[in-house]
């Protein structure tokens, strides 16, 4: 089993839709978790880290369920700049980070 | 601040030619990775470097060897190159505090093909 783990997509959506990515994680000891962001060809960039508490910035809410070893992420209300590859990364007892392969979305007018 | 930089951009080599990926970063970080992303597979870690001075195995580092020259450059180096290692390059540093994870900042990456 692949230490964490995405569905690759691609999620195609409407403009204004709300889509949920899912992650699921293999290592119990993982101690940290966040969620990039890739445009086509360019470098990955931090969307958001992800809490026990679950945390929100602005149309985007992230969630961590450690019992069932998956986090999530939330977009509301999406645009076609929300265009891109979603990748999920999970931070160990090594603080070496594991990557997903990652969700791709895309949003239509 | 520049963030991380990386040279060259991209690169073509030939089987057997040898060449390094150059890496810098400015954040004064401890931390610093090198990976490669193929398509459907991730990013996938080949080496990092907790902190100057020290260097580890990541995920597929055969064909591959680094050195941490200083605090801010990290080089990555193919020996012979092979075909199988056409592929994405992407050098990033962070500075993992003790307990956590942090965030990872990424060069723009380089364009190897090997023919």
């Amino acid at each position: 089993r692949k230490e964490v783990e995405q569905d690759p997509g691609p999620f195609n959506v409407p403009e204004g839709a709300t889509v949920a990515f899912n992650c699921t994680y293999s290592n119990s000891a993982s101690q940290s978790f966040f969620w990039y962001r890739q445009d086509c060809r360019k470098e990955p960039k931090l969307l958001m880290s992800v809490y026990s508490s679950g945390n929100e910035d602005g149309r985007f809410t992230a969630q961590l369920n450690r019992a069932s070893q998956y986090i999530s992420l939330l977009i509301r209300d999406s645009k076609l700049s929300d265009s891109a590859t979603y990748l999920c990364v999970v931070v160990g007892g090594s603080y070496i980070p594991t990557f997903g392969r990652g969700t791709s979305l895309i949003v239509h007018p | 601040n520049a963030g991380v930089t990386q040279t060259p951009k991209f690169q073509v080599l030939k089987t057997g030619q040898s060449m390094t990926l150059q890496c810098a970063q400015d954040m004064n970080h401890n931390s610093m990775y090198w990976y490669r992303q193929d398509p459907g597979m991730g990013l996938r870690l080949i080496y990092y470097s907790a902190s100057e001075g020290t260097t580890d195995k990541g995920e597929v580092p055969n064909g591959y060897n680094v050195s941490r020259l200083n605090k801010r450059e990290f080089s990555l180096r193919l020996e012979s190159a092979a075909p199988s290692q056409t592929s994405v390059y992407f050098c990033a540093s962070s500075d993992p505090r003790r307990g956590r994870g942090d965030e990872q900042f990424f060069g723009p990456g380089t364009r190897l093909t090997v023919l």
